[in-house]
């Protein structure tokens, strides 16, 4: 799986929109951009996933460059619970049988810090 | 409805003493998959079951760390000997099918203190 970059900290303002940034430039065709966050003492979370589409749901929206090099995930209103670390996961896609897709790789992550 | 649970939440043990980390899947989600996470660091894959068996265990470190599934339910992680290395949130995750790997549901994990 592609290899990924993601800065170790960013600070948002409550109610401000945290854009969190993400680079995957050996990213390959068939390989999606998850994102996962992990709030203290707790397990990962799923955030959101896509392909090359921008995507939304009740969470976030990811925005994913047309090269699909990178991708920014947007919490469009942060709230102090969604301090957390964010993961930024690429991945081979379902039915995949020649890669390992079920596996998370997981790197450090950003550490988001949303203050009042 | 409920989600993974894993027990214990924490666990002390001394160096050399044999562990078992257990958990509980959501009912009828068929693949299960255990992680190890250091301090400071993302959660790493260690072993991934689909129903009873394990078709992924590369990720275990050595072979004092063995799992099983017997029933395609519940799972249990064994060290044996342990060391203070081991020492880590054991977190285990679940998702519907072999089919479905989208998201996967994390439990809470156990920490794991070798002393």
């Amino acid at each position: 799986d592609a290899k990924t970059t993601q800065p170790p900290s960013m600070d948002c303002a409550e109610g401000r929109a945290a854009n969190l940034p993400c680079n995957h430039s050996t990213i390959s065709g068939n390989e999606y951009v998850y994102w996962y966050r992990q709030i203290h003492s707790q397990g990962p979370q799923y955030i959101i996933h896509g392909l090359k589409n921008n995507e939304t749901n009740e969470m976030a929206s990811l925005i994913i460059t047309e090269d699909r090099k990178s991708s920014t995930l947007i919490l469009p209103h942060a709230t102090l619970r969604d301090t957390a670390v964010y993961y930024c996961i690429v991945r081979s896609g379902l039915g995949n049988s020649g890669g390992s897709n079920y596996k998370l790789t997981f790197g450090k992550g950003t550490l988001l810090t949303v203050n009042p | 409805g409920a989600g993974v649970s894993q027990t214990p939440s924490n666990k002390v043990t001394e160096k050399g003493k044999y562990v078992e980390l257990r958990c509980d899947p959501i009912s009828g989600h068929t693949a299960l998959y255990w992680y190890r996470q250091s301090l400071g660091q993302g959660p790493e894959f260690l072993i991934y079951f689909q129903g009873t068996g394990a078709a992924d265990d590369s990720g275990l470190p050595n072979d004092r760390f063995f799992a099983v599934r017997p029933e395609g339910s519940v799972s249990t992680l064994k060290i044996q000997r342990t060391e203070r290395g081991d020492s880590a949130v054991y977190l285990c995750a679940s998702s519907p099918n072999r089919v479905n790997y989208n998201e996967q549901f994390f439990g809470p994990g156990t920490r794991l203190t070798v002393l």
